[in-house]
């Protein structure tokens, strides 16, 4: 099934020390994009890619990188998480950046030492 | 930042009633999105509706939109233990890019009762 993956699904690191997300995904879509979901709340777009063209958002923290090597995969660089990076991030796909509806992956719940 | 809002933020029924979720919202927009979310999992999309559109079905759900009071609604008929979930709005509007961007609302968490 054409499917939107995530790993890890949790993923614990230390204050400070460097985690990447992975977000995979078989439906060829042409946009990929980051959100982060604390908890009880709205999920909160970071940026996103349409193609290569890399759109981040004016309040995302620098401390928030991307890359999105192929069309298939994003990746999600927090460079020195803090304890408010504590999140479910979520990746989500959709076929063109337009009047269409966002696949979601699981989500990777991130926790932070 | 945040658009829609939804409201209840909670609502607690038995199986079979009719469940119904309010969004509103503050600035033109291009599409209204409602997703759904199970605990701890991502968001699954329910239904789309354009901004010239007034009214959408898809199976037991209905969404309406009123531009004019910037709210939409969603009503889920004879609803089910298993539609117990997290229910999002998003806004669409269009960025700088030319590309859409959705702000999601905080949600009503829906309780079915078997």
């Amino acid at each position: 099934d054409a499917m939107v993956i995530q790993n890890p699904r949790y993923q614990v690191t230390q204050f400070g020390k460097p985690v990447t997300l992975s977000c995979s995904q078989t439906l060829n879509h042409n946009v990929m994009y980051w959100y982060q979901q604390k908890s009880s709340q709205a999920p909160k777009l970071l940026f996103h890619y349409y193609d290569k063209d890399f759109n981040n958002e004016a309040d995302t923290p620098d401390n928030f990188q991307s890359r999105r090597p192929n069309t298939s995969f994003c990746f999600l660089d927090i460079r020195s998480p803090g304890l408010g990076d504590a999140a479910m991030y979520l990746c989500a796909t959709s076929r063109d950046p337009r009047y269409n509806e966002q696949f979601f992956g699981p989500g990777t719940r991130l926790t932070v030492l | 930042s945040q658009q829609g809002e939804e409201d209840p933020q909670a609502l607690s029924i038995q199986e079979g009633e009719n469940a119904t979720m309010n969004c509103s919202y503050k600035t033109s927009i291009n599409n209204l999105q409602w997703y759904r979310q199970n605990s701890g999992r991502g968001l699954v999309h329910l239904i789309l509706i354009r901004s010239n559109e007034r009214e959408k079905h898809s199976g037991r759900l209905r969404v309406t939109l009123d531009t004019s009071k910037k709210s939409s609604s969603l009503l889920i008929t004879a609803s089910r233990a298993a539609d117990t979930a997290s229910y999002f709005c998003a806004t669409a509007t269009i960025t700088q890019g030319g590309s859409e961007k959705l702000v999601f609302g905080k949600g009503t968490k829906l309780t079915v009762n078997p």
